[in-house]
């Protein structure tokens, strides 16, 4: 099941700059999309979500854009701090109540 | 700020024994899910439930699983008879509504090994 596709498993990025997680869907019915961050050990803690009517949410650091045309989403960290480091989950939701996450990506923010 | 509490945090148990994974949800919450974790692999769903019913279950969740609110709190997830493969990171979650812009809390997980 690929629904929900996180195509870079690692990313580093120096603290200050922007950091740029994908995510992409293969499922035209996906109307909700939402960012998890986890850390080992821990559950997935929400972080933005988006619903498919718009096409940019912020809040904060964090901003998701989607684009539904190339079923697409992205989420922008900036400025990145080093407490950002973790694993991010994309995790879309259509017709139902059950999330479908990607394989997420590791963001690592160094000094 | 309330949150999505599980016990036990590790469970290490043998081929064919049954465990129950415990969750609290948020108080006010009223959709609650389980989905699990295999080491490497991505979080999937099992199981949502609403008001004393499960609503949805994957194809994972088959007859060893069964889910219970057996009291006003907890929320519980049994694995009859637990195989190799059961062994995974497994995620309450509750939600407050079914609306469509609700978000999903997950707690904090249990670790279930499987000998």
């Amino acid at each position: 099941d690929q629904q929900v596709k996180q195509n870079s498993p690692s990313l580093s990025v120096q603290e200050g700059r922007i950091s740029i997680l994908n995510c992409d869907y293969t499922n035209s019915m996906f109307d909700y999309f939402l960012w998890y961050k986890k850390y080992p050990a821990e559950g997935p803690t929400f972080l933005i979500s988006i619903s498919s009517i718009k096409d940019k949410n912020e809040d904060g650091r964090f901003t998701v854009f989607l684009n539904k045309s190339a079923k697409h989403l992205s989420l922008h960290i900036v400025p990145s701090q080093p407490g950002d480091s973790a694993v991010y989950f994309c995790a879309a939701r259509g017709g139902t109540d059950k999330l479908i996450f990607g394989t997420g990506t590791r963001l690592q923010v160094f000094p | 700020e309330p949150e999505v509490t599980q016990t036990p945090s590790h469970q290490v148990t043998q081929m064919g024994q049954e465990v129950i994974l415990r969750c609290v949800p948020i108080s006010n919450h009223l959709y609650f899910y389980w989905y699990r974790q295999i080491l490497g692999q991505k979080v999937e769903f099992l199981v949502s439930f609403y008001n004393n019913e499960i609503s949805e279950k994957s194809e994972i969740f088959d007859d060893q699983f069964s889910v219970e609110r057996p009291d006003g709190s907890n929320f519980t997830l049994k694995i009859r008879s637990t195989k190799l493969e059961d062994s995974a990171m497994y995620f309450c979650a509750s939600c407050i509504a079914r609306a469509h812009q609700e978000t999903q809390y997950f707690g904090p997980g249990t670790r279930l090994l499987v000998l």
